[in-house]
């Protein structure tokens, strides 16, 4: 059974970085067709898509986080990473990982985290 | 960004009623359009991708329809477990967006 779970400090500094990082295990983290993603949800809102890698190295992030947001992939360790520079309290949320399952153009999120919730405040 | 726009915000119901959530994209992203479930302190659980087919282990009454820029959420029979926040997510370009949620509550 695919299991994602993310891991990284809960409180985080205005102007610093957020690192969080997502092990996924039951799985390799190297199939082709699956992509993980990072989605982030502020406390009582929507979810919002952050940024997605393939274990080839691809990234692809919103445009509208793009400046700050950096995602990789480390395939010896079946891990994922995200680091969002320059933080604010707009990026207090619940943070998850996700797989997403691509097929025909397609894209599932099928698998997903628990969630880390990321505050920042001073 | 394509703007997904979920109505109602909100809705009560009882068990046993059938409920239809509706969702538009503000321009047309064919049928690459998922239906989330998630409960209150978990994550997002995917109910249907492409419009309008199941995801592997969702109950049947569970349906989804719709192209273009109207999509439809119904439960044919709501039941317990059921209650939660129904959320879309357009997948047709980058960035993926999702609606604001739909939260179904006991009537």
């Amino acid at each position: 059974q695919l299991q994602l779970q993310e891991s990284g400090p809960g409180l985080v500094k205005p102007s610093e970085t957020l690192s969080l990082t997502c092990t996924v295990s039951g799985a390799s983290i190297s199939i082709d067709n699956n992509y993980w993603g990072w989605i982030r949800q502020p406390p009582g809102k929507g979810l919002e898509w952050i940024a997605s890698i393939y274990y080839s190295g691809s990234t692809y992030y919103n445009p509208s986080l793009e400046s700050r947001v950096t995602i990789s992939v480390d395939t010896s360790k079946n891990q994922f990473s995200l680091k969002l520079s320059s933080v604010t309290a707009a990026d207090t949320a619940m943070y998850y990982c996700a797989r997403i399952v691509t097929d025909g153009g397609y894209s599932d999120y099928d698998y997903w985290g628990q969630g880390t919730l990321v505050t920042v405040s001073s | 960004d394509i703007q997904m726009t979920q109505s109602p915000s909100s809705l009560s119901a009882s068990v046993g009623d059938r409920v239809t959530i509706t969702c538009r994209a503000s321009q047309s992203i064919s049928n690459f359009l998922n239906w989330y479930q998630q409960k209150p302190g978990k994550a997002p659980e995917l109910l249907i991708f492409a419009a309008s087919s199941l995801h592997r282990g969702v109950p049947s009454r569970f349906s989804g329809s719709g192209s273009g820029t109207d999509f439809t959420l119904t439960i044919s029979s709501l039941q317990p477990e059921d209650f939660a926040t129904y959320s879309c997510q357009h997948t047709y370009s980058t960035p993926p967006t999702f609606g604001q949620g739909t939260k179904v509550e006991i009537k």
